[in-house]
């Protein structure tokens, strides 16, 4: 119930593509859903985040799209850039945020 | 300033020794976390202080020992480890508060090794 499926596991694309990650939950109390970016060595940094009553949101280059009904998210990077190669985590969470559950992980490559 | 800072980066333990790994932020927040992060692992949580007071402990071995001395600070004193224990530590806020904003920040971590 508690779990996050995310996918894939690794992805390579050219600069400039559009890479896209998915994300699938099954506890419908979920309420709260962030990405987090990190690179080797850092603290994952909060990168969007989205709540069910709405079915996208953009900031700048990164959207998050959403489909409750379907209980998946997923994140487009548009324009990647070489600096976005990182591994990218989905989440999900209720009660407040106090418990963040994980996707397993993406690592992006974003080639020159 | 959303920063949650960290020390020490590295640390390299004994099996016998002890030690303290700190966490501090400054946004107000009244929500703390430690987790435990492997290598290309997502962050497992460890222990969560909500106003200061322990709310949730994820089955750690009590050779992790949390401490919240304010609602800035946390500490994770850390004793008779095993090399198992290995792995990056992070420590992450948010604002804890129904109603408020769920987002919850990292700090850069504490690669700790046990040897």
């Amino acid at each position: 119930q508690q779990q996050v499926k995310q996918s894939p596991q690794s992805l390579i694309v050219q600069k400039g593509g559009i890479p896209i990650i998915n994300c699938a939950y099954e506890n419908t109390a979920f309420d709260y859903f962030p990405w987090y970016q990190q690179f080797p060595g850092k603290g994952p940094a909060l990168l969007i985040a989205i709540r069910p009553d709405v079915s996208e949101k953009k900031e700048g280059r990164f959207t998050i799209s959403f489909n409750k009904s379907a209980k998946q998210f997923s994140l487009h990077i548009m324009d990647s850039q070489p600096g976005d190669s990182a591994t990218y985590f989905c989440a999900a969470s209720n009660n407040a945020g106090n418990m963040l559950t994980f996707g397993g992980g993406t690592r992006l490559m974003v080639k020159p | 300033d959303t920063e949650v800072t960290q020390t020490p980066k590295h640390l390299v333990m004994g099996m016998t020794n002890k030690k303290s790994l700190k966490c501090e932020q400054h946004m107000g927040h009244r929500a703390m976390y430690w987790y435990k992060q492997k290598a290309k692992k997502p962050p497992e949580l460890m222990f969560v202080y909500s106003y200061e007071k322990l709310s949730i402990n994820e089955s750690v071995p009590s050779r992790f020992s949390p401490e919240c001395p304010n609602s800035s600070l946390l500490n994770l004193h850390l004793h008779a480890l095993q090399p198992e224990d290995s792995a990056l530590y992070l420590c992450a806020s948010s604002h804890g508060m129904r109603g408020s904003s769920y987002e919850q920040y990292f700090g850069p971590g504490t690669r700790l090794t046990v040897t």
